[in-house]
């Protein structure tokens, strides 16, 4: 069984581009969960999905960061017009059921940096 | 808002030397806390979980304990190895949301 897997492993994006993350839960899992770790911080939860739904979005920027998890096809993370604050790690996670006090299974991270 | 902090920051210690890290969190109603291992540039290995109605877990070298009244859990590594040099981070789960500390960056010199 597959972990979660993320791609790209690093992006690199001009300021003012697009940057899209992507997040393959593992095999029946169907909750995807989005952290962002800046430099010397901890991580932060940015968005809760579950497939065609965004149940909690709290921990996104209002501007600029989306987030789906279509039907079919992997979670994405889209960031809009980058700025160098940007910069950071992102990681996405996955757990089977319910999400609430479940393990989540973290992927590998994408680390985006922006010039 | 559920603050988690990670004392010390950073440690470094002699090889065969016991490992104590601390971990402490603001609000207790929680349903789990879990200790992960981050290797640099690399993504999240759990260590353990701990349920709320525990007081702690082991798996090999590793011990950790929960004081959910107190706000408190504490990850022990028994005879530490060059191996173990990672940065161990602490997560509580209050519904799906994790809240994470900053880390303990651990050195384990040869």
């Amino acid at each position: 069984n597959a972990g979660v897997m993320q791609n790209p492993r690093h992006l690199v994006r001009r300021r003012g581009q697009e940057a899209r993350l992507r997040c393959s839960p593992m095999k029946g899992h169907s909750h995807v969960y989005w952290y962002r770790q800046l430099p010397e911080e901890g991580l932060k939860f940015m968005v809760y999905l579950q497939k065609e739904n965004i149940i909690d979005e709290s921990g996104m920027p209002k501007e600029r960061f989306s987030a789906e998890f279509p039907k079919e096809g992997p979670s994405i993370l889209r960031i809009q017009q980058v700025v160098r604050g940007d910069s950071a790690a992102y990681f996405c996670a996955s757990s089977p059921q319910t999400g609430i006090g479940e393990t989540q299974y973290f992927g590998p991270g994408t680390r985006l940096l922006v010039l | 808002k559920q603050e988690v902090t990670q004392i010390p920051a950073a440690l470094s210690v002699p090889e065969g030397e016991n490992l104590v890290l601390n971990c402490s969190f603001t609000d207790s109603a929680i349903y789990n806390l879990q200790w992960f291992r981050q290797d640099p540039g690399k993504g999240l290995t759990s260590l353990l979980l701990i349920q709320s109605s525990q007081r702690e877990q082991t798996s090999g070298r590793l011990n950790a304990s929960l004081d959910k009244s107190s706000g408190r859990s504490t990850l022990y590594i028994a005879a530490s190895q060059p191996g173990d040099s990672a940065t161990y981070l602490c997560a509580v789960s209050n519904d799906y949301k994790l809240s994470f500390g900053a880390g303990t960056t651990v050195t384990v010199r040869a």
